[in-house]
């Protein structure tokens, strides 16, 4: 049973431009949720997309931006990327299957380092 | 006030030991509570999640979950060296969608 995958694993980049992260669902799962993680903090909840539409947002400014593809998996965008918006980039996956409990699963994460 | 709180520790205890680790949340509407350990330099790893009051069980770990106090807690009884990592407490919010994450508290168990 295929986990949660992500890809790059790392990633550098230079203040200013642009970057895409991907993750593909755990086998089963139809919902995908983006998280932050700076270092010795917590994962901050960027967003979460189901059934291709963005379902919920969190505090993050309009340069994050994602997408849902048919089969689930999904892309993070960060455009005018800043020093600040290095962090270990994480997606969870879970199963939406109309209750109001599911757990998530994390994918390994990307590492973003912006000089 | 932050929405989940957990004490950053370090927490150490000797091997064999019961770890508890607490975690107290601010929004009465959150209805999951999960605890994720992480080992450094991975990602979340999802040990236990708690709807319902009370304590749940699964292996050497134990949840419990007080929603009256806006409580939850981690207790590892038997704690082993393979155990020392970070702990997460996460609680999702009223709208169900959105999962707030703890800081995390540091656990280190001495052999």
């Amino acid at each position: 049973d295929a986990g949660v995958t992500q890809s790059p694993t790392h990633l550098i980049k230079t203040r200013g431009q642009q970057v895409t992260l991907r993750c593909s669902p755990k086998s089963g799962h139809d919902t995908v949720s983006w998280y932050q993680q700076a270092l010795g903090q917590g994962p901050q909840f960027i967003f979460q997309y189901y059934e291709e539409e963005e379902r919920q947002r969190g505090n993050f400014p309009d340069r994050f931006s994602g997408h849902q593809f048919p089969n689930y998996s999904s892309e993070l965008n960060v455009n005018a990327l800043l020093l600040g918006d290095s962090a270990l980039y994480l997606c969870a996956s879970s199963f939406e299957p109309g209750l109001f409990y599911y757990e998530q699963y994390f994918g390994p994460g990307t590492r973003l380092t912006v000089t | 006030q932050k929405e989940v709180e957990q004490n950053s520790g370090p927490l150490s205890v000797p091997e064999g030991a019961i770890a508890s680790l607490n975690c107290t949340y601010s929004d009465r509407g959150s209805q999951s509570f999960f605890w994720y350990r992480q080992y450094s330099g991975k990602s979340p790893e999802l040990i236990m999640f708690i709807y319902s009051n009370g304590d749940k069980e699964d292996g050497r770990f134990t949840a419990q979950l007080n929603k009256a106090s806006q409580y939850v807690s981690l207790l590892i009884r038997d704690s082993q060296p393979s155990d020392s990592a970070t702990y997460l407490c996460a609680v999702s919010d009223t709208g169900g969608f959105k999962t707030i994450f703890g800081a995390g508290t540091r656990l280190f168990v001495k052999a």
